[in-house]
């Protein structure tokens, strides 16, 4: 199984600054033209929600304040600026074979 | 407007089998590229990718619980099932469903349906 590994487990940003939120996978889930890594967002009490498709692919809907990058086994979550709204857990999740897998999150606190 | 809905029984004895139900709207499973799945979430911890079925009936399971596992569809109904045969206390969470459009990425969520195991 591809093992996602999301750093840090948590952080506290101020507002209006930028959060990077990391994750490595235990081997490659990118190809020449697509990397098959996603990120949520998911709000307590909420079911998840995704913000960024192929790693960098920004969601319809999705504030433009997100931003998702990175290629083989290494991607990053921006948030910047980030608001009130964003205290969250996040998640990467791969689809590059089966079982896909979920990051173990990253909790992001507004200071 | 694409909602999906999960009902379940609540409450289930170790040993009992999990009958779990995704009520979707907004879409259709007979339309090529489409497919739902199934994700679990132990309370205050992560999320696990269980199984999920394409428009073709093609499905995939998680190897670890595929025993245990069968996923199936009614597509004129607009449901898929999800089974979890033998649930133990380590079975309990929320479960939740989601549609997948082609990519392998899921798009939509259900609010999804919390389990206890306990005797």
């Amino acid at each position: 199984d591809i093992v996602l590994t999301q750093s840090p487990a948590s952080l506290a940003v101020s507002l209006g600054q930028r959060a990077t939120i990391s994750c490595r996978a235990s081997q490659s889930v990118s190809t020449s033209s697509y990397s098959y890594m996603h990120w949520y967002q998911q709000k307590p009490g909420q079911p998840p929600k995704l913000l960024i498709k192929y790693a960098s692919n920004l969601e319809s809907g999705v504030p433009a304040r997100f931003s998702g990058s990175g290629s083989g086994t290494d991607f990053t979550l921006n948030i910047h600026p980030v608001e009130e709204e964003d205290t969250a857990t996040y998640y990467c999740q791969h689809s590059w074979e089966i079982p896909w897998t979920f990051g173990g999150g990253t909790k992001l606190e507004i200071k | 407007q694409v909602t999906l809905k999960e009902s379940g029984p609540g409450i289930l004895q170790p040993s009992q089998t999990l009958s779990l139900t995704c009520s979707f709207s907004g879409f259709s499973l007979s339309t090529s590229g489409m497919s739902v799945g199934w994700i679990r979430q132990p309370s205050g911890k992560g999320l696990e990718w269980l199984a999920h079925i394409w428009w073709n009936d093609d499905k995939y399971y998680n190897p670890a619980l595929k025993s245990r596992l069968t996923i199936s569809k009614d597509t004129s109904n607009n449901q898929v099932f999800l089974k979890i045969a033998s649930v133990v206390t380590a079975d309990t969470a929320t479960y939740y469903c989601a549609r997948i459009t082609g990519g392998n990425y899921f798009d939509y969520w259900g609010q999804g349906t919390t389990l206890t195991v306990s005797s």
